[in-house]
């Protein structure tokens, strides 16, 4: 089975400029979920989509971020205008939607999209 | 945002020692509780589910003390492959679906 993918593997931006990132997630899985995770830190959620809806996107700085999952299948994440603090990895994950009697699922992280903004 | 804490170490062992870590989280309507292993400049990945009633794979146990609000994950005879951040997950109920929190993580060091 493919695990979920994601591009690029790597970014190297100035700040100001814009940037975009890709995510497929594992066929037949419903939530999408994507992290920024600053070096030492946790993965922190930005944005969780159900299908092509969102569930959570309280974390996500929307003057700058945005994010969207046409189809119900791969999304895209930009940074528009970029700054320094947002020099991170960027994490991907997707899970099945929990079924009845379980709270939650495994989530399936992709590589990750390391940014570095300069 | 509710809060999840970790102490984020370094514990550092030798071989064969028996290392725990605690994470503690502030919701107490929180669901479900995960701890993932991230290995260094890798993506996380799930290690185990922690149920209420504590459960057990090989040399790692988790538990679940809903009163206290914490999970703890117990390594015992520690590899040196262990070696690896562990991240504790809590989710948390939210109009039919559960947002999930990271903690921080907690570095493990297994050294010869």
């Amino acid at each position: 089975e493919a695990g979920v993918a994601q591009s690029p593997r790597y970014k190297i931006i100035e700040k100001r400029q814009s940037v975009a990132f890709w995510c497929n997630p594992i066929s037949g899985h419903a939530t999408l979920y994507w992290y920024q995770q600053i070096l030492g830190q946790g993965p922190k959620l930005l944005i969780q989509f159900q299908n092509n809806g969102v569930v959570d996107d309280s974390q996500l700085p929307k003057d700058r971020f945005s994010a969207e999952r046409l189809k119900g299948v791969d999304s895209t994440l930009k940074i528009q205008p970029a700054k320094l603090e947002d020099s991170a990895v960027y994490l991907c994950a997707s899970s099945l939607i929990p079924t009845s009697g379980r709270a939650g699922d495994e989530q399936f992280f992709g590589p990750g999209t390391r940014l570095t903004v300069l | 945002r509710k809060e999840v804490e970790q102490d984020p170490g370094p514990f550092n062992v030798p071989e064969g020692a028996t290392v725990a870590f605690n994470c503690t989280y502030s919701n107490s309507a929180s669901q479900s509780f995960f701890w993932y292993r991230q290995d260094c400049r890798k993506e996380p990945k799930l290690l185990m589910s922690v149920y209420s009633s504590g459960n057990e794979d090989g040399r790692f146990t988790a538990q679940l003390n809903r009163a206290s609000q914490y999970i703890s994950l117990l390594i015992r005879d520690s590899k040196l492959s262990d070696s690896a951040t562990y991240l504790c997950v809590v989710n948390e109920a939210s109009g039919g679906s559960y947002i999930p929190t990271f903690g921080r993580g907690t570095s493990l060091i297994v050294h010869p």
